[in-house]
């Protein structure tokens, strides 16, 4: 099965810019969608189609996917942007979701 | 505004049964096909069921194949997962989510239910 590995955290400055990575085998070659989620929440998208943004959602969050990774970056972090954060794909060779083990950006 | 609103969620002993059921609003049900995912205690998101757009096809994750099963009402734009043989590794905040037909993001989520499976 197709297998998504984050870093467990993330620290970052307020102002200062997060990245978060996605590692996949090849992921270059599918969509890669990212999610956020606060405490007590459900998850929210953030970011489809490797660079979209869904509407109402900030410029800030961007995203890139080449090679084995693809990454989700938050410029100007806000204390409001701590949150766990995760990726997805769809693996077309299981017709399974799959989602990344997850990251948790604290801004300091 | 789209809305999902799960239900059905609940303490059972393992072995035990239980049916989970999404109601949705503010979509036409044909130009979406619905999911379950769920989230472990402390734990990160894992996909669980996929139903398409017009019931026709279900996919599920390994973990619980043969085990459940989900379903669809679109006259009711409902969603039902029947989950059997249950075990505390199922124990979790249950979600409803829907893609679109032409896209494999999850665009809206339910706030959850919660199973506990447990003697």
């Amino acid at each position: 099965s197709y297998v998504l590995t984050q870093p467990p955290s993330v620290s970052v400055a307020p102002g200062q810019t997060a990245r978060i990575t996605c590692v996949g085998d090849n992921i270059v070659s599918k969509s890669v969608h990212w999610y956020q989620q606060k405490p007590g929440q459900a998850p929210v998208l953030v970011v489809y189609d490797d660079s979209d943004r869904p509407s109402g959602i900030p410029e800030r969050f961007s995203g890139s996917n080449s090679g084995n990774t693809a990454t989700l970056t938050i410029s100007r972090v806000e204390a409001g942007d701590e949150a766990d954060y995760y990726c997805q794909v769809w693996d077309s060779g299981s017709d399974h979701y799959v989602f990344g083990t997850g990251t948790k950006v604290t801004v300091l | 505004d789209v809305q999902l609103v799960e239900s059905g969620g609940a303490v059972v002993q393992p072995g035990g049964s239980l049916r989970l059921s999404c109601a949705g609003s503010g979509f036409i049900p044909g130009e979406y096909d619905m999911h379950w995912v769920r989230q472990g205690p402390g734990k990160g998101l894992e996909w669980v069921s996929l139903i398409s757009w017009d019931g026709g096809k279900t996919f599920y994750a390994d973990s619980v194949r043969g085990r459940f099963t989900v379903s669809r009402d679109n006259t009711k734009n409902s969603l039902h997962l029947q989950m059997n043989s249950l075990t505390t590794e199922d124990t979790g905040l249950y979600y409803c989510a829907i893609t679109a037909v032409s896209g494999y993001q999850f665009d809206h989520w339910g706030q959850g239910t919660l199973v506990t499976v447990s003697s």
